[in-house]
């Protein structure tokens, strides 16, 4: 099993541009999660999927960030336009069901993003 | 104030010793707790978890759920250098699905 994939690794963009961040789940796997780490605010939720459908995007900080998931294997966060502030590394995570929460989530390896 | 509340270290112990991590919270409606361990310049992996309140062991970890205090710890005996890592706590309602909150991690480095 490869894990959950995310791509790029690492994105330096200059600010007002276009930012795409791609993940995929392990397969089988129902929930899809997306999360923003900081050194100030930590890791924080900013979206979950379940059966590709947005259950709870009250994490999404603002208009400029949208998360789409167009089917069980693929998923988007898009940053428009992005802002220095927006630098963090943003994970993906996947479980098998979003209930119990104790059900672990998978996270990929991160997007380390850098706006300049 | 955050819901979740932890220390962020670092914290650095010699090879050996008893580590205690602990986070408080604010909101008494969390039933789940976990523990999240996060090795630099990776994804957090899951470690242990709880449900309400009452210790569960795994191995040289010991989690604790104190609902009273609102405060949870999770104790490494015998550490070791590969215990190095950042370890953060994650509490979810009953409600909320996959919901997570998590603490801001505690940075531990474990000295040979």
């Amino acid at each position: 099993d490869a894990g959950v994939i995310q791509s790029p690794r690492h994105e330096v963009t200059e600010m007002g541009q276009e930012v795409t961040l791609r993940c995929k789940p392990i397969s089988g796997h129902n929930s899809l999660f997306w999360y923003r780490q900081t050194m100030m605010r930590g890791l924080e939720l900013l979206i979950y999927f379940n059966n590709n459908v947005p259950i709870d995007d009250s994490g999404m900080p603002e208009d400029r960030f949208s998360a789409k998931m167009p089917n069980a294997s693929f998923s988007t966060l898009k940053i428009q336009p992005s802002e220095p502030r927006d630098s963090a590394v943003y994970f993906c995570a996947s479980s098998p069901h979003p209930w119990p929460p104790t059900d672990t989530q998978y996270f990929g390896p991160g997007t380390r993003l850098t706006v300049l | 104030q955050k819901e979740v509340e932890q220390d962020p270290g670092p914290l650095s112990v010699p090879e050996g010793a008893i580590v205690s991590l602990n986070c408080t919270y604010s909101n008494s409606a969390f039933q789940y707790f976990m523990w999240y361990r996060q090795y630099s310049r990776k994804g957090p992996e899951l470690l242990m978890y709880t449900y309400s309140s009452g210790n569960k062991e795994d191995g040289r970890f010991t989690a604790q759920v104190d609902k009273s205090s609102k405060y949870i710890s999770l104790f490494i005996r015998d550490s070791q250098p590969s215990d190095s890592a950042t370890y953060l706590c994650a509490m979810s309602l009953y409600n909320q699905g996959g919901k997570l909150i998590f603490g801001q991690g505690t940075e531990l480095s474990v000295k040979p």
